[in-house]
C-alpha cells in the first residue's frame, strides 16, 4: 500500500527560526494536504496542494507540491510560541480503490523556545 | 470550529465490551471518513461513507463498523473490545470524495 514517509520526526527551535519538513511517498499522489494538530484536538487543515509544482503560502507557512508528484514540503518561516504542535501530511492517491482516502505521514513534532 | 461535531469527547469502558461514536459532519458535506490515531501508528484510515454508501475501506477490524444515515451523521460500532483499541478516533467530513477533508474533535477511548 501506499506509505509516507515525514522528516524529521521532531524539531527545537528558537523563536524566531524558520522551520522545513518534508514527507515523501512510494506512490504519486494527486493532492497533498498539511494539517497541523494541537494535544488532544483534530487535525486543522493548513494548506492543500492539487497540482504538480504547486507553490502556496498561508501566512508564514508556505508548501510546495512536489514535480514527481510523490513529494511536499512545508516551510514555516519566523516561528511563534503557538507554531508549537503536530505537523502532518497527508496524500491523497488516484481514483480506484483509494477514491478520497488519505494517506498520513507519522508527523513531525515542532516545539519553539521562547 | 471546524463544523464536525463528534460524541462523546471521551468515553472510558471495559474489555469486551461494545461503543458507539457518533459524528455529525459540516452542514452540506456528503463525505464522512473515520481514523483512529495511538500513539504507536498515527492517523490511520478506517472507512469513508459517502451520502449513505460505503465508499472506500481501510485497516478496520472485523469488529468495527460503521454506518452513514439519511440525516448524514455517521456512527463507528466498536465491539469486544481490547485494551489495544484504546485511541482516539477522528472523523472528517468532505463535500464530496475527493475534497478536502475538516476533522472533528475527536473521540478518546479508553479500554480498561
Amino acid at each position: 500500500g501506499q506509505q509516507l514517509n515525514q522528516s524529521p520526526q521532531s524539531m527545537f527551535i528558537q523563536e524566531g527560526e524558520d522551520v522545513s519538513m518534508n514527507c515523501t511517498s512510494s506512490s504519486i499522489f494527486n493532492t497533498w494536504l498539511w494539517y497541523k494538530q494541537d494535544p488532544g484536538e483534530g487535525p486543522v487543515l493548513l494548506i492543500a496542494l492539487y497540482k504538480a509544482g504547486e507553490l502556496t503560502s498561508n501566512g508564514r507557512l508556505t508548501a510546495q507540491f512536489g514535480i514527481t508528484r510523490k513529494d511536499s514540503f512545508l516551510n514555516i518561516s519566523a516561528s511563534i510560541p503557538s507554531d508549537v504542535g503536530i505537523y502532518f501530511c497527508a496524500g491523497r492517491g488516484a481514483g480506484g480503490t483509494s477514491y478520497g482516502k488519505l494517506t498520513f505521514g507519522q508527523g513531525t513534532i515542532l516545539t519553539v523556545h521562547p | 470550529d471546524s463544523g464536525v461535531t463528534q460524541t462523546p469527547k471521551h468515553l472510558i469502558t471495559a474489555t469486551g465490551q461494545r461503543v458507539t461514536l457518533r459524528c455529525s459532519p459540516r452542514s452540506g458535506d456528503l463525505s464522512v471518513y473515520w481514523y483512529q490515531q495511538s500513539l504507536d501508528q498515527g492517523l490511520q484510515f478506517l472507512i469513508q461513507y459517502y451520502n449513505g454508501e460505503e465508499r472506500a475501506k481501510g485497516n478496520i477490524l472485523e469488529r468495527f463498523s460503521a454506518q452513514q444515515f439519511p440525516d448524514l451523521h455517521s456512527e463507528l460500532n466498536l465491539s469486544s473490545l481490547e485494551l489495544g483499541d484504546s485511541a482516539l478516533y477522528f472523523c472528517a467530513s468532505s463535500l464530496a470524495g475527493a475534497d478536502t477533508q475538516y476533522f472533528g474533535p475527536g473521540t478518546r477511548l479508553t479500554v480498561l
